[in-house]
């Protein structure tokens, strides 16, 4: 029973490109989180997907960010124009069912992208 | 909105020592607790949960016990090892996972 897959698991970008970071969640997962993890710091919620669409974009910069989740494939989060500060450790999870109170789902991580931007 | 404040770390301790890492918590309504364990270049990895109050997680020696009196859920374990040195991150949930920002753990020989 194949994990949460990421890819890249490393990805180095010049400033002013895109990147694209790919995630494939467990099988029978329909809900997927990105987080981002700077050096020193936690985990930052970035944003929420089931299939096809955004349920919470809380955690996610106004600009240059996106991420979908499409009926068929995996899910990507999309960084255009890179800066210096997006490089991080951005991670992906998934559950079997949504986040809520009373809700005792774990969520399942991929080993993660390290972005660099040079 | 819900929180979830943390030990800050760094934490050095000695083989076969107590551990523990703090954690309290701020929530509306009734949150599940979790802690995860996120090894070097690794993503994390759930540790153990509890769903309601006084439920006690456990797993591979760490024990975390759901206290809403004092709204905590410190990790505990009675002899680490070198093997647990890791980044220790304690979570809740709510309308989102909300996650402390880690303690980093080193277990010396």
């Amino acid at each position: 029973n194949a994990g949460v897959m990421q890819n890249p698991r490393h990805l180095v970008r010049r400033r002013g490109q895109e990147a694209r970071l790919r995630c494939s969640p467990m099988k029978g997962h329909s809900h997927v989180y990105w987080y981002r993890q700077l050096p020193e710091e936690g985990l930052k919620f970035m944003v929420y997907l089931q299939k096809e669409n955004i349920i919470d974009e809380s955690g996610m910069p106004k600009e240059r960010f996106s991420a979908e989740f499409p009926k068929e494939g995996p899910s990507i989060l999309r960084i255009q124009q890179v800066v210096r500060g997006d490089s991080a450790a951005y991670f992906c999870a998934s559950s079997p069912q949504g986040q809520g109170v009373r809700n005792s789902y774990e969520q399942y991580f991929g080993p993660g992208t390290r972005l660099t931007v040079t | 909105g819900d929180s979830v404040t943390q030990m800050e770390g760094p934490v050095t301790l000695s083989e076969e020592a107590f551990l523990t890492i703090n954690c309290t918590y701020t929530a509306t309504g009734y949150p599940s607790l979790f802690w995860y364990v996120q090894y070097p270049g690794e993503g994390l990895q759930l540790l153990l949960k509890a769903t309601k109050a006084d439920d006690k997680g456990s797993n591979k020696g760490f024990e975390a016990t759901y206290r809403k009196e004092t709204t905590s859920f410190h990790l505990e374990k009675g002899s680490v090892q070198v093997s647990d040195s890791a980044v220790y991150f304690c979570a809740l949930t709510g309308n989102q996972f909300y996650f402390g920002t880690g303690t980093s753990l080193t277990v010396i020989p």
